[in-house]
């Protein structure tokens, strides 16, 4: 199975920040990473696939960036409601695997 | 609306089964890959089990491979997992979820989501 390496697992930043989070694949995935913000309690959302793709109405302070086995997730401009759990998912092969998490604080 | 709704959870003894169904609307069902994502209590997510557009290939995590089978209905607009032997440390909440890509041999990211139902196995 491939392995997704999430850093870091915790962030804490202020408002306005330029936060970034990066996702190591154990081998290559081509650009078939996704990634999610889960809030407590509630299901995932899509944010960004095939790597830099941003999916509908989500905001543009959202980018993703990468292929092959290092990818990121920017947040260019932290804001309140950013406070959550965001994790990556490679479809390049099956079983689909998911990072461990990076939980977002807001100081 | 594009919906999903999964169904079948509760509580379970230890090597017993459980089937979870997931219902779909508002969006050309049979187009579509569909996955279930499990989430145990303050943990991350893991992918299960997945199933492309045309039934045509299922992929298992290697923790459910022998136990659980995925499978579609297209004509109800169902999917559904089979949990069997089942063991405390498959106690999550269940999520189905939808492919973004249509009629595609890949998947690209899950743009809709259940709500998730959940399953707890203990004696």
């Amino acid at each position: 199975d491939i392995q997704l390496t999430q850093s870091p697992s915790f962030l804490s930043a202020s408002v306005g920040d330029r936060v970034t989070i990066t996702c190591r694949a154990s081998q290559g995935i081509r650009n078939y990473l996704a990634w999610y913000q889960q809030q407590p309690g509630k299901a995932p959302k899509l944010l960004i696939y095939a790597a830099s793709s941003l999916q509908s109405g989500v905001p543009s302070r959202f980018g993703g960036s990468g292929s092959g086995t290092e990818f990121s997730l920017t947040i260019s401009s932290l804001q309140p409601e950013d406070s959550a759990t965001y994790y990556c998912q490679q479809l390049n092969d099956y079983p689909l695997t998911f990072g461990g998490g990076t939980k977002v604080e807001i100081k | 609306e594009v919906q999903l709704g999964e169904s079948g959870g509760g509580l379970v003894q230890p090597g017993r089964s459980l089937r979870l169904s997931c219902a779909a609307s508002g969006f050309a069902f049979d187009e579509y890959g569909l996955l279930w994502v499990r989430q145990a209590p303050g943990k991350g997510l893991e992918g299960v089990a997945v199933m492309s557009w045309n039934s045509g290939s299922a992929g298992y995590a290697d923790y459910v491979k022998g136990r659980f089978i995925v499978s579609r209905d297209n004509a109800k607009r169902f999917l559904y997992l089979q949990l069997d032997s089942l063991r405390g440390d498959d106690t999550a909440v269940y999520f189905c979820a939808k492919d973004i890509s249509q009629s595609s041999a890949y998947f690209y990211g899950t743009d809709v989501w259940g709500q998730g139902t959940t399953g707890i196995v203990s004696s």
